[in-house]
């Protein structure tokens, strides 16, 4: 079975600060990974992907993947209050079988 | 617009009744998929169909059952065998392996 796993926090960060989500999985064969953010009553909408080690910045988000420590991460810099919602986490296997994490709520506060 | 689109919006299901979520897309994908999510949970994958009249079941099949006759549609139908129907379903498509999976909107199915 595979599995991917997050925090479901919430994390709470202030405005201006950097937030950190973390996500790990345990299939060695992955080979896409998906950040999704989805506001509360709405669909999942995609913020970034990366497919190789090493980091990959769109604006203010950082994905950051170590396939090695089968590790995950997405960092927000200069968190606003409309970045507000659940972060999941998706991890892609060879046929693009996304697998999703339970998520992270993440809170920013004013 | 390109995009996916799911109906009704919301849906109230009796107890032994067949319902059925519609969903279209008009991007010219051929992987569909239905996934199911709970409050304050991930998504599970329901079914998924990558070229037309071909899917697979998912992690929760049970009590669902699907179609794929044309590109641009997979519909869903949430059978009386499934017993604990209430949650949020969202239907995605892509391209195809490695391409990134995007959503409609979502439905909403409620047991009354």
């Amino acid at each position: 079975q595979k599995e991917v796993e997050q925090n479901s926090g919430p994390l709470s960060v202030p405005e201006g600060a950097i937030a950190s989500l973390n996500c790990t999985y345990s299939d060695r064969g992955s080979q896409s990974f998906f950040w999704y953010r989805q506001y509360s009553g709405k669909s999942p909408e995609l913020i970034m992907f990366i497919y190789s080690n090493g980091d990959k910045e769109d604006g203010r988000f950082t994905a950051q993947l170590n396939k090695a420590s089968q590790y995950v991460s997405l960092l927000i810099r200069d968190s606003q209050p409309s970045d507000s919602a659940t972060y999941l986490c998706a991890v892609g296997d060879a046929g693009n079988m996304l697998t999703f994490g339970g998520g992270t709520r993440l809170m920013v506060k004013p | 617009d390109g995009g996916i689109t799911q109906s009704p919006k919301y849906l109230f299901r009796k107890e032994g009744q067949n319902v059925t979520l519609s969903c279209e897309q008009n991007l010219n994908h051929d992987a569909m998929y239905w996934y199911r999510q709970d409050p304050g949970q991930g998504l599970r994958l329901i079914y998924y169909s990558q070229i037309v009249n071909d899917f697979q079941k998912g992690d929760i099949a049970e009590g669902y059952s699907v179609s794929r006759e044309k590109k641009e549609s997979f519909p869903l139908t949430v059978t009386s065998a499934q017993k604990n129907p209430t949650a949020f379903y969202l239907c995605a498509s892509s391209a195809g392996p490695g391409n990134t999976i995007y959503f409609g909107e979502g439905s909403w199915l409620t047991v009354v």
